[in-house]
Formats: C-alpha cells, sequence, structure tokens
C-alpha cells in the first residue's frame, strides 16, 4: 500500500531564509511524486511532479524538490522564502498508470502550513 | 484555456436531503477524479473514472454516495440522504497522463 508522511503539521520561517518541507514515502511500486500548494480559499496548484527521470526536480516559484530512493524522501526546498509563499502544502504519491485502467489515484499526506514572518 | 470548473461553489442543505455536485473537466481530459478535503479526515480519493466507466470506485465512503459520468465529460456526485459528516469540501480533477488539474471545489454544509 502506498502512503506519505508529512513529517510536520507547521514551519514558520522568516522571510528571505530557506524553507525545508520535509516528506516521506511508502510504494511498493515505482512511483509517481508530487507537491501541489493550497492558498486560503483556493484550489490545489501543483507545484511539481517526479516520474522517474532527474531526480531533482524543479517547479514554479523557485520551488524544487529531490527524490531520494535510498531514504524514500522527497523534501521541497526553497533558497528563499517569500510572504506569498505562506500557504498549505501537500506531498502527494502515485502509483504510474501502468496498465490503463489503474488510475492512477493520489494520495495526499496530511499537509504542512508554511507560515512567513516579515 | 479553461480548467476544470465546479457548482456550485456553496451548497448549504438539511440532513436527509439529497444533493448533486458538478465537475466539467478541462476538454480532451479522458480521466476525472473525485476527491473530498474535510478537516479531520484530509485529502480523500473517492472515484476514479476512464471515459465514463469508473474502475475505481474503492474510496466512497458509503452506498449513499455514488457517481457518474456522461459524453466521456461531465461528472456528477451524488449524495443521498445527507449526514453531518458528509460536510466538506469536494474536489475535482482531470488528466491527459499523469498531471491531474484540480477545481475550485464544492463546499458542502450539512445542517
Amino acid at each position: 500500500a502506498q502512503s506519505v508522511t508529512q513529517l510536520d503539521s507547521h514551519v514558520s520561517v522568516s522571510e528571505g531564509t530557506p524553507v525545508l518541507l520535509r516528506c516521506n514515502y511508502s510504494s511498493s511500486y515505482s512511483p509517481s511524486l508530487f507537491w501541489y500548494v493550497q492558498h486560503p480559499n483556493k484550489g490545489l496548484q501543483l507545484l511539481l511532479k517526479y516520474t522517474s527521470a532527474a531526480t531533482l526536480v524543479k517547479g514554479i516559484n523557485g520551488f524544487e524538490a529531490e527524490f531520494k530512493k535510498s531514504e524514500t524522501s522527497f523534501h521541497l526546498t526553497k533558497p528563499s522564502a517569500h510572504m506569498s509563499d505562506a500557504a498549505e502544502y501537500f506531498c502527494v504519491v502515485s502509483e504510474r498508470a501502468v496498465i490503463y485502467n489503474q488510475g492512477g489515484k493520489l494520495i495526499f499526506g496530511q499537509g504542512t502550513e508554511l507560515s512567513v514572518k516579515p | 484555456g479553461a480548467g476544470v470548473s465546479q457548482s456550485p461553489s456553496n451548497k448549504v442543505t438539511e440532513k436527509g436531503k439529497d444533493v448533486e455536485l458538478r465537475c466539467d473537466p478541462i476538454s480532451g481530459h479522458t480521466a476525472l477524479y473525485w476527491y473530498r478535503q474535510s478537516l479531520g479526515q484530509g485529502l480523500e480519493f473517492l472515484i476514479y473514472f476512464q471515459g465514463n466507466s469508473a474502475p475505481d470506485k474503492s474510496g466512497l465512503p458509503s452506498d449513499r454516495f455514488s457517481a457518474e459520468r456522461t459524453g466521456g465529460s461531465v461528472s456528477t456526485l451524488t449524495i443521498q440522504r445527507t449526514q453531518q459528516e458528509d460536510s466538506a469540501v469536494y474536489l475535482c480533477a482531470s488528466s491527459l497522463v499523469n498531471e491531474q488539474y484540480f477545481g475550485p471545489g464544492t463546499r458542502l454544509t450539512v445542517t
């Protein structure tokens, strides 16, 4: 069974300092991994995705994540936080849809709320 | 281009009533998913459509929940005899290959 664990429910950083949001996954198959962001009262937006190409994945708004199979981790980082980064972040795993009817439903972590102080 | 749209954006209903939630996926996307986001349970998968068929209904919480998709496009999620624990935001997503695009959700409140 697949699962995702986000190690921190809440992270607080100062503007201009680095961001690290931690995620560990469990999957029996070769996983696809994603980070989504949800701003207050807004929909889910895809930040970045890993689908077995490069292990260092770059996303939008300066975010990146590194897939480490040996550690079963997919941590999200950003060198310098901006006030507009304050939101909830979800680490997500999906079985790659190898077979037509297997879907590819997303399994979400519990979310990490990121606060950015001025 | 147009993204995934959902209607209504908000729905307040009395316990025991039936509700229908609608999802319009991105044009051409063959896969459609329903998820539910609630305070206690986080984000949970409900059902997946490929075309008009639903190969995976494993997330539907009870037989009060059903969904259909017609013409490979619009989908309707129906909740019969609503209960207070059904209160949540219901999210729809569509995809062509690997990446799922989410709609803004329908906030359902059961009073």
